[in-house]
């Protein structure tokens, strides 16, 4: 079964602070995605990753993908409190089409 | 993007009712779409993938009677929670496979009195 696991759970931060978000996963795949969640709102895709060693750029967000150590990483330059939101990683299954979403971090920047 | 929409938003119903849900790929087809279940500060669950004209594929311990998938368009798939229970008061999700990915609707969410 696979797992799919983001550390942290929860992440208070500051303004202006820069913090990495991991996404952790047990099996062989080679497309991620990111997502973003608003409280009582659904998804809205960040990245879609789709190769190892792939990296994306969005504003003060920024992901990678390392399929080798299936591991990708969501960086957050200089936050702002705007960015406050809960962040999905999903791992992507082939043979069905699947996503299998992670723990999910609820990142909390404060003024 | 692609727009996948879902109706109702909202829907509060009784202990035993029967509530449907409908997801809508609007400006494209879609052969496969997902149904989606998210409880309070969890994350989504798959609960099964909904295949144009043919039976939809469960996960594991969802009990297919009672969440009725059907999926009669390239456009239109339903879930029908039958017999609703307290339970089952959750936020669900679809979303309809792309090309590349899927794209989510803005989610139902499910109160069960």
């Amino acid at each position: 079964e696979l797992k799919v696991e983001q550390n942290p759970l929860f992440l208070s931060m500051q303004e202006g602070k820069n913090y990495t978000i991991y996404c952790d996963y047990s099996t062989t795949s080679d497309r991620l995605y990111w997502y973003r969640q608003d409280p009582g709102k659904s998804l809205e895709s960040l990245f879609v990753l789709l190769s190892n060693g792939a990296v994306k750029q969005e504003g003060r967000l920024m992901a990678s993908l390392d399929t080798k150590a299936r591991l990708s990483t969501l960086h957050i330059t200089a936050a702002v409190h705007d960015l406050s939101a809960t962040y999905f990683c999903a791992v992507f299954t082939g043979t069905a089409s699947k996503l299998t979403f992670g723990t999910g971090t609820r990142l909390q920047v404060t003024l | 993007g692609a727009v996948v929409s879902q109706h109702p938003s909202r829907v509060i119903c009784k202990s035993g009712t029967s509530v449907k849900i409908e997801c809508r790929s609007l400006d494209f087809q879609a052969t496969t779409m997902f149904w989606y279940r998210q409880f309070p500060k969890q994350s989504l669950m798959l609960m099964a993938t909904s295949n144009e004209g043919s039976k939809a594929t469960y996960e594991q311990g969802v009990e297919k009677d009672k969440f009725l998938i059907n999926h009669a368009s390239l456009t239109l798939s339903t879930l029908t929670v039958t017999s609703a229970h307290p339970e089952d008061s959750s936020f669900y999700i679809c979303s309809a496979l792309g090309v590349s990915e899927q794209y989510f609707g803005p989610g139902t969410r499910l109160t069960v009195t």
